[in-house]
């Protein structure tokens, strides 16, 4: 059991840009969902995925955020032309049938 | 929606004493869990203790406890024993089956020496 893994731990980009974040969840993990914190606050759900299917989106989730999952392992979340408000962490989690979510490290998005 | 609730933005506890954080939530559903989870400052979200509603009996890992009252709809954790490693930000979160994660606000725990 290797954890779940995200890449880049950090990222700095300019308003406007596009960004794209990945995930690897645990190997034996079906449920994969994606959350945004920001500073100080608790982490707030975006999506989530069962096997290659995007089961929930959040109004949070505006038409510049897409999700995807090919072949139900690793996921992306790409922001296209960010804002300042993008500014936040991005949590991954996975999640088996003991319905558990185990968190990865997050990737920290600013913003200029 | 459900919702969580942590009153306690902050709370400090002498090393070796007990401490106990707050969490309500709000639903209608019956079956459901509870989570506590970790986080220390610039660090990875650490499941700390789960609770399944169906469950009387409260959970406990080592140290940590909890107090599951599910006709009040209350879910506190309880460090006893506190360590300088329990100094993070704690929060209390809801999960329905097969579903995300309702987190509360979050308690900044501090441990003095």
């Amino acid at each position: 059991d290797t954890g779940v893994s995200q890449d880049p731990r950090h990222k700095i980009t300019k308003r406007g840009q596009n960004v794209t974040f990945r995930c690897d969840p645990i190997s034996e993990h079906n449920r994969l969902y994606w959350y945004r914190q920001t500073l100080g606050q608790g982490p707030e759900f975006l999506t989530y995925f069962q096997n290659e299917a995007q089961l929930e989106k959040s109004r949070l989730l505006s038409d510049r955020f897409s999700a995807e999952r090919p072949k139900g392992s690793f996921s992306t979340l790409e922001i296209q032309r960010t804002e300042q408000g993008d500014s936040a962490m991005y949590l991954c989690a996975s999640s088996g049938p003991q319905e558990t979510q185990y968190f990865g490290p997050g990737t920290r998005l600013l913003v200029l | 929606a459900q919702t969580v609730t942590q009153s306690q933005p902050e709370m400090s506890v002498q090393e070796a004493e007990t401490v106990t954080l707050s969490c309500t939530y709000d639903t209608s559903e019956s079956d459901y869990y509870l989570f506590w989870y970790k986080q220390p400052p610039s660090r990875q979200m650490i499941l700390v203790i789960r609770q399944e509603a169906y469950k009387q009996q409260n959970a406990t890992e080592n140290r940590f406890s909890v107090n599951f009252q599910k006709a009040a709809k209350s879910f506190s954790l309880k460090i006893s024993d506190s360590q300088l490693g329990d100094a993070a930000m704690y929060f209390c979160a809801y999960l329905e089956y097969g579903n995300k994660l309702v987190f509360g606000a979050g308690t900044i725990l501090r441990v003095k020496s």
